[in-house]
């Protein structure tokens, strides 16, 4: 089963606009949520994370927000430049050991 | 620092060869240990995880096998490769739950293997 859906495969925006990827989770006792960005050939990297006790965590161009009542979390990057183009990858944690990844989005970023 | 190594990055096997890919993480102690494959348009599916030596836990049912002979070192074996056996290995680690950031994984560089 899927536990954690990115339902958008791929998002393309424009330079310097702000990119929004979306997640959504089904499992209630995930407690810590993460981003992820891949690059082709490459194993992700870590870009991002908040606790189920906060609603919001900023890093630079980079903010996550998580509404645990719908169950859902996004990424927003601004401003959105054309190195950001990779597939992002949401997921979520319920203790240490065990992750589960959405499907990803591949974001496009056009100059 | 910690560094994470996967080998072989390419591999092309026949249907029914074995296989072995190996993972090795250096700079830190008793870490956790994944495998992931991510197959072709999908996301990442857990594989196995290992919280110590000799402690493998499996997530799916397959022809796939792992094992954890030293602290830092983590081994994805099969026996028979199938066709579905194709995709994106993926190696990663995590500091153990009683150390920091616990919830972070760090990932290797991957080995695509395709099955023919």
């Amino acid at each position: 089963d899927q536990q954690v859906k990115q339902n958008s495969p791929s998002l393309s925006v424009q330079e310097g606009r702000i990119s929004i990827l979306n997640c959504d989770y089904t499992n209630s006792m995930f407690d810590y949520f993460l981003w992820y960005k891949k690059y082709p050939a490459e194993g992700p990297t870590f870009l991002i994370s908040i606790s189920s006790i906060k609603d919001k965590n900023e890093d630079g161009r980079f903010t996550v927000f998580l509404n645990k009542s719908a169950k859902h979390l996004s990424l927003h990057i601004v401003p959105s430049q054309p190195g950001d183009s990779a597939v992002y990858f949401c997921a979520a944690s319920e203790g240490n050991n065990d992750m589960r990844f959405g499907a990803g989005t591949r974001l496009t970023v056009k100059p | 620092s910690q560094t994470i190594h996967q080998w072989p990055a390419t591999l092309v096997q026949p249907v029914g060869s074995p296989l072995s890919l190996e993972c090795t993480v250096e700079g830190t102690s008793n870490p956790n240990l994944y495998w992931y494959r991510q197959a072709a348009g999908r996301g990442l599916q857990l594989l196995f995880y290992s919280v110590g030596i000799g402690q493998i836990s499996s997530e799916v049912p397959q022809n796939l096998s792992a094992s954890r002979p030293q602290d830092r070192q983590f081994i994805l074996s099969s026996k028979k490769l199938l066709l579905s056996d194709s995709g994106f290995y993926l190696c990663a680690w995590s500091h153990p739950p009683t150390g920091p950031k616990n919830y972070e994984q760090y990932f290797g560089p991957g080995t695509r293997l395709t099955v023919t």
